[in-house]
């Protein structure tokens, strides 16, 4: 049964500052990772999908990687701005073919 | 291209009343896929579905249905509400299964409270 875990659940950092998002998972069949933000009262917005033959992804100031050896995967946000407050969640699906959602990493960009 | 639009973005019902939650996905995607996300137990899957068919469901009583239609809208229905259905309901759409790698589109979600 795949279960996901992010830590730290809260992070506050200066603007400016590189910083590293973590996401644990149990189940090493995973078919992808995917890392999501949201803003509050609103839906999910996908940040990045890494397919598990991948080790990473880029788009912009993000990337993400995966190691299923290890089952981890981390979204690094480089330059962080204050409009990149929101919550993180990232997702694995498993052997199951189920998403499941981590409870998330709520971050505060400070200007 | 109109993003994931789910209806009505609020609702409140009493306890023991039946409510229906309605999704249209991005045009083109035909799956959607349902989930429940409260503050205790973060968000959780409820079922997927793809060409009309429930192609995978999570741990949820079967007072939670849904329902896909030939257009890809999608609705889900909750019977005999209880207090712990109070949730932020979401629904996500993507081109094909997730399990195939479709990234997920979500709607913002409709707002459900049991009084």
């Amino acid at each position: 049964k795949q279960e996901v875990t992010q830590i730290p659940a809260a992070l506050s950092v200066p603007e400016g500052e590189n910083l590293v998002l973590n996401c644990s998972f149990t189940d090493s069949a995973i078919y992808n990772l995917q890392w999501f933000r949201q803003d509050p009262g609103k839906g999910l917005t996908s940040l990045l999908l890494i397919q598990s033959s991948q080790r990473e992804q880029t788009s912009g100031r993000l990337n993400a990687s995966l190691d299923k050896s290890s089952g981890r995967s981390t979204l690094y946000i480089a330059a962080s701005q204050p409009g990149d407050s929101a919550t993180y969640l990232c997702a694995g699906g498993g052997a199951t073919n189920k998403l499941i959602f981590g409870t998330g990493t709520l971050l505060a960009v400070q200007p | 291209k109109a993003g994931v639009t789910q209806t009505p973005r609020y609702l409140i019902k009493t306890r023991g009343q039946q409510v229906t939650l309605s999704c249209s996905p991005i045009s083109g995607h035909r799956s959607v896929s349902w989930y429940q996300q409260t503050p205790g137990q973060g968000l959780q899957f409820l079922f997927e579905y793809f060409s009309e068919t429930q192609r995978n469901k999570g741990n949820f009583p079967g007072r939670f249905s849904g329902r896909q239609f030939s257009n890809s809208r999608s609705e889900m229905n909750v019977s005999t509400l209880e207090l712990g259905d109070s949730a932020l309901y979401l629904c996500a759409s993507s081109l094909d299964l997730v399990s195939y790698n479709s990234p997920l589109h979500f709607g913002n979600g409709t707002r459900l409270t049991v009084t």
